[in-house]
């Protein structure tokens, strides 16, 4: 199992740039989420998937943020423009119901927006 | 949403037991109680949950009140390794987890 893969670790880009961001959920995990981490705001939930489908994207700050899970075994969450406050460690997370809902989360993306 | 109360820092001595609480006041009946850690530079990770009745696994315990408005998280001998900010969180069943401040544990050799 290696666990809920993230890429990039680090992204370094420029305010106004397009950043993409992706993530693949354990096999088998029918729930994603993308939370985001800052130390004002700690961990805020963006939007979760359920089989593949968007639940819950009351958290997504603007419209400059969108996701997609376009299969079970991959998502992304893409920022256009990035903006300097859009600086943060960006996590998802994935989940099933056999393992008694318990969350598994990736290493996270830290991204700095310049 | 149903709110959750906790330190913002304790301290414990290495190799020492570690009792984390938790209030919960306003749980409702089909609350469960989860936590959570955060070590440096990861991600948060599950350690344990549970409903109405004690919980015991491999990483902690999880003491739960008879009238279930708090809850301890024990540690039964911290490790330097234990250093982490630790999140009590209400989930009603699979619904999202919503993440509080947590309590950030330092662990002193």
């Amino acid at each position: 199992d290696a666990g809920v893969i993230q890429s990039p670790r680090h992204e370094v880009t420029e305010m106004g740039q397009e950043v993409t961001l992706r993530c693949k959920p354990i096999s088998g995990h029918n729930s994603l989420f993308w939370y985001r981490q800052t130390m004002m705001r700690g961990l805020e939930l963006l939007i979760y998937f359920n089989n593949n489908v968007p639940i819950d994207d009351s958290g997504m700050p603007e419209d400059r943020f969108s996701a997609k899970m376009p299969n079970a075994s991959f998502s992304t969450l893409k920022i256009q423009p990035s903006e300097p406050r859009d600086s943060a460690v960006y996590f998802c997370a994935s989940s099933s119901r056999d393992r008694g809902y318990g969350y598994t989360f990736g290493s996270g993306t830290r991204l700095t927006v310049v | 949403d149903a709110k959750t109360t906790q330190p913002n820092s304790m301290e414990s001595n290495e190799e020492e037991p570690v009792h984390l609480p938790c209030n919960h006041s306003t749980i409702s009946g089909t609350d469960y109680i989860h936590w959570y850690r955060q070590l440096p530079s990861q991600g948060p990770e599950y350690v344990i949950h549970g409903l109405t009745s004690n919980v015991n696994n491999r990483m902690a315990s999880l003491a739960i009140a008879e009238d279930r408005k708090s809850s301890t998280l024990i540690l039964h001998r911290a490790t330097l390794r234990d250093a982490a900010v630790y999140y009590c969180i209400l989930r009603w069943r699979d619904d999202k987890i919503i993440f509080g401040k947590g309590t950030r544990l330092h662990i002193l050799p």
